[in-house]
């Protein structure tokens, strides 16, 4: 098994233009998750999925779309970049019906800088 | 409004010695308190859930404990070594199981 796996690891993008981060997970699990983490901040969820075809806003959801077609991927899009996205954004999956099945998985991340 | 805090942004134990880090919360009814270790460069990996019931679990040199009446939650790792050296994050699981949040972490040092 992979995982959770993380697409692109690295990204530069300039300022306006938009990008797509692609999460797959092999582990059929039904909650999906994003992340961003800063320095000082921790780990701030911006959308989430608790199944094929539903999402939900996090905590810090503006400048951020997403989708769950599949089950096994959950696509992270920015429409206009801006500076404040630059971050390093984590993937992570969860079975999410039971107990220790709440335990996240998490993949690589990938740093996007915005200029 | 609501807030996770972890009780300091840096620890330094000496190898052997027994490290605690506590993890506080407020304005939360966590159904789970789950710890995470994270690497520089890496993505979190899961240590520990426990539940609100439960007041304390263990697994091998780690020990975590969860006070509801205090919204605290400690967690130990006995006999550290260097290898134990990474940030540690706490976790709440709330909003009806769905979301978690994450405090900002905790990075321990063992120095040998």
């Amino acid at each position: 098994n992979a995982g959770v796996t993380q697409t692109p690891k690295f990204r530069v993008l300039k300022t306006g233009q938009s990008m797509t981060l692609l999460c797959a997970q092999d582990m059929n699990h039904e909650y999906m998750y994003w992340y961003r983490q800063d320095p000082g901040m921790g780990l701030r969820l911006i959308h989430y999925s608790v199944g094929e075809g539903t999402t939900a806003k996090g905590e810090v959801p503006d400048g951020y779309n997403v989708s769950r077609l599949k089950k096994q991927n959950f696509l992270l899009g920015l429409e206009s970049a801006a500076p404040s996205q630059t971050s390093v954004y984590f993937c992570a999956s969860s079975f999410g019906l039971y107990y220790e099945q709440y335990k996240q998985y998490f993949g690589p991340g990938t740093r996007l800088t915005v200029t | 409004s609501q807030k996770i805090e972890q009780n300091s942004e840096a620890l330094n134990i000496q190898e052997g010695k027994t490290a605690t880090l506590t993890c506080n919360y407020t304005n939360y009814s966590p159904a789970y308190l789950q710890w995470y270790r994270q690497d520089p460069g890496r993505g979190p990996v899961f240590l520990l859930l426990i539940r609100e019931n439960e007041k304390e679990k263990r697994k091998e040199r780690l020990k975590v404990t969860f006070d509801t009446t205090l919204k605290q939650s400690l967690f130990h790792i006995t006999a550290s070594q260097p290898a134990d050296s990474a940030t540690y994050l706490c976790a709440l699981t709330h909003g009806g199981y769905q979301k978690v949040t994450f405090g900002t972490g905790t990075k321990l040092q063992v120095i040998p």
